[in-house]
């Protein structure tokens, strides 16, 4: 079993739809989980961090965490075009050290 | 206030050689971990460096090392390349390690 673990995709949505993007990790004690968003031959751009169980929202983007289930997932409401990139999930075991395991990430496409 | 800067942005290397990658962190960053990322591994955690000291490793094997100078830049090398070291090496940097990072533009990697 990965660590980290996203449906590779790609995840086709209509552009203005609701884009929902989920990931799974196996260590319970995880403390912090990230979502990076990186274009086709750039480096990742952090996106959301959520520290605690619930959602988090931030403009179009909402992060939610389910410490129970194991559970991370990024909605993108109103999608567009330029969403259009590598959604990656990064989990940080320890939480206080510098050491993120990532999933494959999911490819969304956003289609005019 | 700068970014997380990757020093050189592309390296053409061959076989058995080795290579030395630079990474100057944001102002006031002290941690500084790097990443390998391959399109079958995806982002692989190699190593994080804080206060000169490395404090957590990745699965990788002995050749590849770094280190961190006082100044909090830190340098990873790969000695007697192989062919499977061609890959995107990114690093990011963060206040202490347990918090948000932020990537480098990266230095892409091609072994001959």
């Amino acid at each position: 079993q990965k660590e980290v673990e996203q449906n590779s995709g790609p995840l086709s949505v209509p552009e203005g739809a609701i884009a929902s993007l989920n990931c799974t990790y196996s260590d319970r004690g995880s403390q912090s989980f990230f979502w990076y968003r990186q274009y086709s031959g750039k480096s990742p751009e952090l996106i959301m961090f959520i520290y605690s169980n619930g959602d988090k929202e931030d403009g179009r983007f909402t992060a939610q965490l389910n410490k129970a289930s194991q559970y991370v997932s990024l909605l993108i409401r109103d999608s567009q075009p330029s969403d259009s990139a590598t959604y990656l999930c990064a989990v940080n075991p320890s939480g206080n050290t510098g050491k993120l395991i990532f999933g494959q990430g999911t490819t969304l496409q956003v289609k005019p | 206030k700068a970014g997380v800067t990757q020093t050189p942005r592309y390296l053409i290397k061959t076989r058995g050689q080795q290579v030395t990658l630079s990474c100057s962190p944001i102002s006031g960053h002290r941690s500084v971990s790097w990443y390998q990322q391959t399109p079958g591994q995806g982002l692989q955690f190699l190593f994080e460096y804080f206060s000169e000291t490395q404090r957590n490793k990745g699965n990788f094997p002995g050749r590849f090392s770094g280190r961190q100078f006082s100044n909090s830049r830190s340098e990873m090398n790969v000695s007697t390349l192989e062919l499977g070291d061609s890959a995107l090496y990114l690093c990011a940097s963060s206040l202490e390690g347990g918090g948000i990072q932020y990537f480098g533009a990266g230095t892409r990697l091609s072994v001959l």
